[in-house]
């Protein structure tokens, strides 16, 4: 699976957008781009996943470049639950494991 | 259930002894996830279930570490003879096996280990 890479922190105010990027420069063309998130002391929780066109669910939206060498995910009106640690995976699909980095630890500051 | 358990929560060993983690995957899931998570860290893959067969056990990290799913539903991590270095959050994840884009993997809360 391609590596990925995030900033390792970010803060964001409590009712704005927040905007994670992500670096995947060598990301195959079979392969999806996934969020993850991970709210202390709990399990990862799955977010969003795309190809190459960008996504909208509940929770947010992800934009992928068009070469597909990054993408962004967008928290709409974030809020303190969105405190959490959010991994930019990239895999194939199916039932592939999933390969986590470090991810970028987002702080909402009231 | 409504979603992946996991027991204990917290684990406390001395270093020798031999522990014993369960995961109670989503009723009908067919594929079962272990990873393991050190402090500060994201969770890394030990192995892989399909049912009851292993198919993947790449990332077990030595032969102290056993895991098995009999029955294709519960599944047990085994780590015997624990060393300081096992201490880490062990998440399992199980997801439907459909082999589709998403397939969401669903975490459980995971169980801390920590050896003395």
């Amino acid at each position: 699976d391609a590596k990925t890479t995030q900033p390792t922190s970010m803060d964001c105010a409590e009712g704005r957008a927040a905007n994670l990027p992500c670096n995947h420069s060598t990301i195959s063309g079979n392969e999806y781009v996934y969020w993850y998130r991970q709210i202390h002391s709990q399990g990862p929780q799955y977010i969003i996943h795309g190809l190459k066109n960008n996504e909208t669910n509940e929770m947010a939206s992800l934009i992928i470049t068009e070469d597909r060498k990054s993408s962004t995910l967008i928290l709409p009106h974030a809020t303190l639950r969105d405190t959490a640690v959010y991994y930019c995976i990239v895999r194939v699909g199916g039932n592939e494991k999933l390969t986590f980095g470090t991810g970028t630890r987002l702080t909402i500051i009231p | 259930g409504a979603g992946v358990s996991q027991s204990p929560r917290y684990k406390v060993a001395k270093r020798g002894q031999d522990v014993a983690l369960r995961c109670d995957p989503i009723s009908g899931h067919v594929s079962l996830f272990w990873y393991q998570q050190a402090l500060g860290q994201g969770p890394e893959f030990l192995t892989y279930f399909q049912n009851e067969a292993q198919l993947d056990k790449s990332g077990l990290p030595s032969d102290r570490f056993f895991a098995e799913r009999p029955e294709g539903s519960v599944s047990t991590l085994k780590i015997q003879r624990t060393q300081q270095e096992d201490s880490a959050v062990y998440l399992c994840a199980s997801s439907s096996g459909e082999w589709v884009q998403a397939n969401e993997q669903f975490f459980g809360p995971g169980t801390r280990l920590t050896v003395l």
